[in-house]
């Protein structure tokens, strides 16, 4: 099983809603990354996790919460979002950050939209 | 800081054709290494191919190949062949020792025609 699994696939929100996003991988990797991709854009990193603790927060808004319950499980809550928050999010996955170049596996992401 | 540069926003391919992506890179880094991933217009980025600053011979993976030319600091990829599937937007990337973490570059929109 060489997947990553995220849901949902599509998400429409208000401002003032509370909503999560869901990852989810069975490859027994340790780390763990979430990604935001505007349009036509690279993805640029978010938060990272190795063994399940927080290891990089790329400055992001604290409206943006991720938390990682177990080794296979990657969640990210949404509270209070911007409509310039809107975008894909992708969550990816590797062994071991200790492992020097390590390819990422990526889930098909979620697609966001803030009104 | 790691840089990865894709100078080229738009490519169109004819069918069966071969084609080139280019990519360049700027680290101090001695140890990284560099990847070519696909993303179709449904969203998820698929790893293409690998090459590590260390190795010594290009690397492929069925119709990709990684043209690695270390001075000239480049990570060209070449798809052989072309199908109308391969049309999607291709990322290079860098995974330096030092920072443990993929570097993008802004990526190259590939349009095959029939």
């Amino acid at each position: 099983d060489t997947e990553v699994t995220q849901t949902p696939k599509h998400l429409v929100m208000g401002m003032t809603n509370k909503k999560s996003l869901k990852c989810e991988q069975h490859m027994g990797h340790r780390a763990m990354y979430w990604y935001k991709q505007k349009a036509k854009k690279p993805p640029e990193l978010m938060f990272v996790y190795s063994y399940e603790k927080l290891s990089i927060n790329e400055s992001v808004p604290s409206r943006f919460s991720p938390e990682c319950p177990n080794s296979s499980l990657l969640n990210l809550h949404l509270h209070a979002l911007q409509p310039e928050d809107s975008a894909l999010y992708l969550c990816a996955s590797s062994q071991d950050l200790t492992v020097p170049n390590e390819k990422l596996f990526f889930g098909s992401g979620t697609q966001l939209s803030v009104l | 800081a790691q840089k990865i540069t894709q100078t080229q926003p738009g490519m169109f391919v004819q069918e069966k054709e071969a084609v080139t992506l280019d990519c360049t890179y700027d680290t101090s880094d001695q140890s990284y290494g560099l990847f070519w991933y696909k993303q179709p217009s449904s969203g998820e980025m698929i790893f293409l191919i690998y090459q590590g600053s260390y190795d010594e011979q290009n690397a492929t993976e069925g119709r990709y190949s990684l043209n690695f030319q270390k001075a000239r600091k480049s990570a060209n990829l070449v798809i052989s062949a072309s199908q109308l599937g391969d049309s999607a937007m291709y990322f290079c990337a860098m995974n330096p020792n030092s920072a443990r973490q993929l570097t993008f570059g802004s990526g190259t929109q590939l349009t095959v025609l029939p």
